[in-house]
Formats: structure tokens, C-alpha cells, sequence
């Protein structure tokens, strides 16, 4: 079985800040792993997702997120944020064995503020 | 290309009336699947259709909930009857797989269910 812990149910920044959004996985397999945002009235949209090969993996509007395997996390992170990053972000992870059950975490709501 | 899409927005019943969620998958797309999130709590997987078969319902709560996807295209999740506990955000997503790639979900805006 797996699980997703989100660290932070909210992040509030001040625009123009870094941010980091937390993420740890327990998975008995090996898992993909992904990361996706929600902004206000509208569905869940793909970031960033790691499949295999470089622990570091870029993804669209200027995040990127690092898989470590041996604290089994998988943070968020962009170095600037803007107002228009505000939104709920869910960290979410499949078995790599087959299967297309996503576990998603309970998702960090983060708040940018001018 | 249109993306996925739910219907109602929002639903608001009584405990134990009946109430039908409906589900447009992106054209095409062979996978479709139903979570829940519960009172901001983690998405629930619920169920997964390969056109219309059942591939996996391990998620659904209990047998009030019927999921159904007759010829593969749209879905439908009926709650019958519903407890003040169904209430919640359903989302239906749907995808393709391509050989050797692992899919990509896309989401739709949620259906929220409040039940009195």
C-alpha cells in the first residue's frame, strides 16, 4: 500500500519569494511520482512528474521538484513565485508495477501575497 | 480540443434521495477514472473503466455507489441512497496510454455533492 503526506496544509509567501512545498511517500514498491496544481474552479492540471533517471525534474510555469529516494520525498519547489502561483498543490504517487491507481496527499494550499 | 468535463457543477440533496454524476471524457481516451475529496482531505481514487469495463473498483465506498460507462464514452456515478458522508468533490479524469509511456490524467473541475 502507499501513502502521500503533504507537510504544510498552507504556505503563505510574499510574491517574488521562493517556495517549497513538502512531500513524503511510504510505498513497500517503487513508485512514480507526481505533483499537480488546482487553481480556483478548475480541474487538477500535470505539473511535474518523475518517472526514472535525474532526481531533478522541471516542469511547466517554473517548478521543479527532487526526488530523493532514501528520505522517500519529493518537494516542490520555485525560486520566484507570483500572484498568479496561488493555488492548491497535490503531491500524488503510482507503483511503477502496473496498475493506474494514483494516491494522492491531502494537498498544500499556497497563498501569494504582493 | 475540449477537456474533460463534469456535470452538475454542485448538487445539493437530502439524505437518502438519489443523485447522478456525469462524466465527458477528452475524446479518444480509453482510461477514465473517478476520485473523491472529502472536506479537504486526500483525493480518493475510487474507481478505474477501460472503455466500459471495470478495470479496478477497489476505491468505491460501498454498494450505494454505481458507476457505469455504457459504450466506452461518457460515465455516470449514481449515489442511491446518499448519507450525509458522501458529501464531497467527485472528480472524473481520463487518459491514453501509449505503449511504453505511462499516461497522463486529466481532470475535470469536480462535481461538489452536498447532502443534508
Amino acid at each position: 500500500a502507499q501513502s502521500v503526506t503533504q507537510l504544510d496544509s498552507q504556505v503563505p509567501v510574499f510574491e517574488e519569494a521562493p517556495v517549497e512545498l513538502r512531500c513524503n511517500y511510504s510505498s513497500s514498491v517503487s513508485v512514480y511520482l507526481f505533483w499537480y496544481v488546482q487553481y480556483p474552479n478548475q480541474g487538477l492540471q500535470l505539473l511535474l512528474k518523475y518517472l526514472s533517471g535525474s532526481t531533478l525534474v522541471k516542469g511547466i510555469n517554473g517548478f521543479e521538484a527532487e526526488f530523493n529516494k532514501s528520505q522517500t520525498s519529493f518537494h516542490l519547489r520555485k525560486p520566484s513565485v507570483h500572484i498568479s502561483d496561488t493555488a492548491e498543490y497535490f503531491c500524488a504517487v503510482r507503483p511503477n508495477t502496473g496498475g493506474f491507481k494514483t494516491i494522492f496527499g491531502a494537498g498544500t494550499r499556497l497563498f501569494v501575497k504582493a | 480540443e475540449a477537456g474533460v468535463t463534469q456535470f452538475p457543477s454542485h448538487s445539493v440533496i437530502e439524505k437518502g434521495q438519489t443523485v447522478t454524476l456525469r462524466c465527458d471524457p477528452i475524446s479518444g481516451h480509453d482510461n477514465l477514472y473517478w476520485y473523491r475529496r472529502v472536506m479537504g482531505k486526500e483525493i480518493k481514487f475510487l474507481l478505474h473503466f477501460v472503455k466500459e469495463s471495470k478495470q479496478d473498483e477497489s476505491g468505491m465506498p460501498n454498494n450505494r455507489f454505481l458507476a457505469e460507462r455504457t459504450g466506452g464514452t461518457y460515465s455516470t456515478l449514481k449515489v442511491q441512497p446518499a448519507e450525509l458522508e458522501d458529501s464531497g468533490v467527485y472528480f472524473c479524469a481520463s487518459s491514453q496510454v501509449l505503449a511504453g509511456a505511462v499516461d497522463t490524467q486529466y481532470f475535470g473541475p469536480g462535481t461538489r455533492l452536498t447532502v443534508l
